[in-house]
This record gives structure tokens, sequence and C-alpha cells, in this order.
């Protein structure tokens, strides 16, 4: 069965940087996008970026250019995100969440547990 | 590239049928058939309910339904059933190889 397995809660200072794992199993890797959406506490959904496992291609939302990477690595079916300069509003659960086989694929069909952030002094 | 609209609220009674619109652009939900809508429980992930405008996952309700017109897509459940309370979002692919979600609508069943 498909599953998206995301790494653990994390604390993190004001200026720090964060990096979130995703790993996939159950289908071939390569063969999906995988999107980053956030959630801030009580808030909705906000769409972060996209990776292309196979080339590594990424497309990320203009909010984020500058601070944000999101990378691969194939021998462990594991998509990672990182997100440098750490403010009190990026507190959120980060959610990776497989899309389709197409870059434009609506599909967001399996999403991981969530990590939460929370970044205070 | 802002938010979709919706309703930051919607209710219903079990066994009648609600709406939720989402409103976007002729950037995003207009020109494209690329919109999903998610349904999120407290705590939980979202879950895939209805994408590509008008497609169900398999294992989805067909009480679920999804359609648009011009820059407004709307979701429909009938039958409402106590289950469905929750929040839902919609999404949409734009015309800047991004994504945009809904504010979120939150469903409470009477």
């Amino acid at each position: 069965q498909v599953q998206l397995v995301q790494s653990g809660a994390e604390v993190k200072k004001p200026g720090a940087s964060v990096k979130l794992s995703c790993k996939a199993s159950g289908y071939t890797f390569t063969s999906y996008y995988i999107h980053w959406v956030r959630q801030a506490p009580g808030q909705g959904l906000e769409w972060m970026g996209i990776i292309d496992p196979s080339s590594g291609y990424t497309g990320y939302a203009q909010k984020f250019q500058g601070r944000v990477t999101m990378t691969r690595d194939t021998s462990t079916s594991t998509v990672y995100i990182e997100l440098s300069s750490l403010r009190s509003e990026d507190t959120a659960v980060y959610y990776c969440a497989r899309g389709g086989w197409a870059y434009s694929s609506s599909r967001f069909d399996y999403w991981g547990q969530g990590s939460l952030v929370t970044v205070s002094s | 590239q802002s938010a979709l609209t919706q309703p930051a609220s919607v209710s219903g009674s079990p066994g009648q049928s609600i709406t939720i619109s989402c409103t976007g652009t002729s950037s995003d939900v207009g020109d494209y058939n690329y919109v999903s809508w998610y349904q999120q429980h407290p705590g939980k992930a979202p879950k895939l309910m209805i994408y590509d405008v008008s497609n169900r996952p398999s294992g989805v309700s067909n009480r679920f339904s999804g359609s648009k017109s011009g820059n407004t897509a709307s979701l429909t459940i009938s039958g409402l059933q106590a289950e469905d309370e929750a929040d839902y979002y919609c999404s949409s692919y734009t015309s800047s190889r991004t994504w945009v979600f809904g504010g979120g609508t939150k469903l409470t069943v009477l």
C-alpha cells in the first residue's frame, strides 16, 4: 500500500533552518511528483512547492523562493524540504503529498502524517 | 497568488444536500480543469475527495460530486451524514505553474 512517512516534530529558534523528510513506499517513487503543503495552527492549507523525484526538478511558491529547497534521494525513496531563516510565522504542520504522474495533475492522493515545526525563542 | 475564495462555513441537516463554492480567477480555476477538493478532520491529514473538477478517487462515496462554471468550482455533498462534518479545501493549478488552495470551509452537520 502507498505510504508517505514523515520525520518527527522539530523545535527551532528564529533564524535557524529545518530539514524534514518524507519517505515513500508502496509505489514507483520516480513516477509521481511530490508536493509540500503546510498548515499553521488554526489556519488553512498553503502550497509550498513540488519536486519531480525522477529528475529532481523543483517548483516553488513565490512566497518561499530563496528560503526553501526541496531535494530527493532515489536510493531511499525519500524527499526532503529545507526551510531557512525561520520565523515564528513558520510554525506549522508540514505535509508531503503524492501528486500525479503529470506536473499539473490535481490529484494529491496520498498524504504523509505531517511534521510539526515550532519556531520559538 | 491569492488564495481561492470559499465560504467560511456551511451547515446542513442529515440527509440534506449542501454545496461549497470555490472562486478563483481566469488564471487558475477558470483556465484549467485541475481543481481538487480535500476533506480534513481535526488533527488529521487532508483526504482527496475530488480531482480534475469532477473525478472521484476509488473509495470516495458517490455522495460527493464536483463541478465548475467559469471561475467558480463547487463541491456538492448529498445525503449529509454526521461523519461529513469536517473542513473542506479546494485547490487549483495556476498559470504560474503553481498550486493555490482555498481558505477552507467548515461544514457543520446540524
